[in-house]
């Protein structure tokens, strides 16, 4: 089945910096893809969905990439402040069947 | 905003037991999950569910079951716990019956600690 793999697991930033998280997945007929941010004691609240090949996507703060060719995913949350302190999850749906398959996470701290 | 609501929170148990686990989403959702959130934060699907298809996860032990009474409630029973299931339930819907790019809507989850 899908494998997907998150990097890094703990990422430690100073605010207005950036923070860069990569998922990798193994599926090539994987095409819908997600991002998931949990804050401490809250649910699992949807980021950012993306289901085009090669694309860019930017939200409030943050950029999402999809390369689909090399089978990776990327967050970039740029200029973090404390309110981005929280884990993110990827996730990759290869079919309706299969549910979500999500990353391990990255817990993201931002300190002054 | 939830509105995918579960309870318990917290359960406690010891090895053998029951549990049952309660979620009800008041999205008008046409499709309900059940996903297990192990130590390692590791998320897994467990079962998807609407009011035509269960599917089921094969890797997960018989010894869980989902049921749903109407399509706003998914419950999850697990018959008689092992050590293993110690972990974070978590529960979601989506809005329609099978399109792949939909958005999941979770619940808070309910901690299970099997002692």
């Amino acid at each position: 089945g899908e494998q997907v793999e998150q990097r890094p697991p703990h990422l430690s930033v100073r605010e207005g910096d950036s923070a860069f998280i990569t998922c990798t997945y193994t599926d090539p007929n994987s095409y819908y893809f997600f991002w998931y941010k949990q804050e401490p004691g809250a649910s699992l609240q949807l980021l950012m969905k993306v289901f085009s090949s090669t694309e860019i996507n930017e939200g409030q703060g943050f950029t999402v990439l999809l390369n689909k060719k090399d089978k990776r995913l990327s967050l970039n949350l740029t200029a973090a402040h404390p309110g981005d302190s929280a884990a993110y999850f990827c996730a990759v749906r290869y079919n309706y069947a299969q549910g979500l398959t999500f990353g391990l996470g990255t817990r993201v701290s931002v300190f002054p | 905003e939830t509105a995918v609501f579960q309870t318990p929170n917290y359960h406690v148990t010891q090895v053998g037991n029951e549990v049952s686990f309660n979620c009800k989403q008041t999205l008008g959702h046409d499709t309900m999950y059940w996903y297990k959130q192990d130590s390692k934060k590791l998320l897994k699907i467990m079962f998807s569910y609407n009011n035509k298809q269960l599917i089921v996860n094969e890797t997960v032990p018989r010894r869980f079951s989902p049921q749903s009474s109407d399509k706003a409630h998914l419950n999850l029973r697990i018959k008689s716990v092992e050590p293993e299931d110690s972990a974070v339930y978590l529960c979601a819907s989506s809005l329609g019956q099978g399109i792949s790019n939909e958005r999941l809507f979770f619940g808070h989850g309910t901690k299970l600690s099997v002692l």
